[in-house]
């Protein structure tokens, strides 16, 4: 079955540096998503993204954050300048584009900013 | 804005018996609702959805879930726990935009006891 994949599994940064986080979609999906989970809370929704730009963003998703799918397989997730609160379990996520069609998850990156 | 209440942030069961996780909603206009299971270390795997056709829904592993409009609930049940079963598992909703982000509960986890 075919599955999201996300790299790396385990990402350490210095506070103040610039992260990047990949993630490859199911390869007939069109509706991509990112989400984080801090340890010991939700999963959040950050944002989504169709046709080559951001269809939703919530609040969390503010100027430090961008997203991008550089090619036809790639989705990436840059975090500028990053502080202590953006460490968190990071997952991908890819849709169909179909009406009723579930959301499908990768194993996610693990991001700690020391 | 939609929500998500999971009653219940742990749930201990005997390996052989019923498995009731809770599940409430808010939304203001008809949701798509999922379970998703979470175990160690894993991203997120769909367990059911419900997008509107028959109201008792069957996933994998056993579980299934009833919609319940006027209870606004999707309870999660299992028949019969297995030990394989112990995982974290959240309840979802999204709306029916073209974006569809998904909104969490804050999650149940799930011990099976020998």
């Amino acid at each position: 079955e075919p599955e999201v994949t996300q790299t790396p599994s385990h990402q350490v940064t210095q506070m103040g540096q610039e992260v990047i986080l990949r993630c490859v979609p199911i390869s007939n999906h069109l509706y991509f998503y990112w989400y984080r989970q801090i340890l010991g809370q939700k999963v959040e929704f950050l944002v989504s993204f169709y046709n080559n730009e951001i269809s939703e963003k919530s609040e969390i998703f503010d100027d430090q954050f961008s997203v991008e799918r550089p090619d036809g397989s790639n989705f990436t997730l840059k975090i500028r300048s990053t502080k202590l609160e953006d460490s968190a379990m990071y997952f991908c996520a890819s849709r169909e584009d179909s009406s009723n069609q579930p959301q499908h998850f990768g194993d996610g990156t693990r991001l700690s900013i020391l | 804005a939609q929500s998500v209440t999971q009653l219940g942030s742990h749930v201990s069961v005997s390996e052989g018996a019923l498995v009731l996780l809770r599940c409430n909603y808010s939304s203001s206009v008809p949701p798509y609702l999922f379970w998703y299971v979470q175990y160690p270390n894993q991203g997120l795997q769909l367990l059911l959805k419900y997008t509107s056709a028959a109201t008792l829904v069957k996933g994998i592993n056993g579980f299934e879930a009833e919609f319940k409009k006027s209870e606004t609930s999707f309870h999660l049940t299992k028949p019969s726990a297995h030990m394989s079963d112990a995982a974290e598992y959240f309840c979802a909703v999204s709306d029916r935009s073209s974006a569809r982000q998904l909104t969490f509960g804050s999650g149940t986890q799930l011990t099976v006891l020998p």
